[in-house]
């Protein structure tokens, strides 16, 4: 089954605890990234990724690293995060970045 | 700066009351409108596609429109799984992501 995988779904934190959540697709998708999606505000990209090696800012990366070493992996990396880091998180993967993205399930995230 | 505005922000309807869906959008060049649908604690769920003005494209009780300002999402007799926010976004090219609109939280009620 195609699909975009993240974990956690679910994770509370303290402010400053470094952590990772992971996303994995399964479809051979050369474009990935990063939503955050907050009340009011909408889902806002963070990061993208065009190929292996290959990633960029997208509209709110501040406090945000990631990584793109395998084409399946992209991991979303919080090095000191921060109470106003608490959202939802999505992950996504496409063909390219005009093609239909698909999303994986979500990671609710609140830091404390 | 891409924009991206839909109308309205919730909608309650009954059963069978069809109606429809408003995306305006501001870019510099359109790569793509996308329409998502949502269900709540869910990732978004891709619904259409439309690269053209004048494009169409139809799928169960649900078709999307496109012109150059905006795109319409219109639903004919509704049910209630047809509950959901629906999301439209925009790729207006070069490498960046989409840009989503608020969403119209929409309730179908029996």
């Amino acid at each position: 089954e195609a699909q975009v995988t993240q974990n956690p779904r679910y994770l509370i934190t303290v402010t400053g605890k470094k952590l990772t959540v992971t996303c994995s697709q399964n479809m051979n998708h050369e474009y990935m990234s990063w939503y955050r999606q907050d009340p009011g505000l909408g889902l806002r990209q963070i990061y993208y990724s065009m190929n292996v090696e290959v990633t960029d800012k997208g509209d709110v990366p501040e406090g945000y690293k990631v990584s793109r070493k395998e084409k399946r992996n992209f991991p979303l990396i919080l090095e000191s995060p921060s109470p106003n880091q608490t959202s939802l998180y999505f992950c996504a993967s496409s063909k390219r970045v005009d093609t239909e993205a698909f999303f994986g399930q979500g990671t609710r995230l609140t830091v404390v | 700066e891409d924009q991206v505005t839909q109308s309205p922000e919730a909608l309650r309807l009954q059963e069978g009351e069809s109606s429809s869906l408003n995306c305006s959008y501001t870019v510099s060049g359109l790569r793509g409108l996308f329409w998502y649908r949502q269900d709540p604690g869910k990732g978004p769920e891709f619904l259409f596609t439309l690269y053209s003005a004048g494009e169409e494209k139809e799928k169960e009780r649900l078709k999307a429109t496109l012109t150059k300002k905006e795109s319409f999402l219109h639903i004919t007799a509704p049910k209630p799984e047809d509950s959901a926010t629906y999301l439209c976004a925009v790729q207006a090219g070069g490498a960046d992501g989409l840009t989503f609109g608020k969403g119209t939280h929409l309730i179908i009620q029996p």
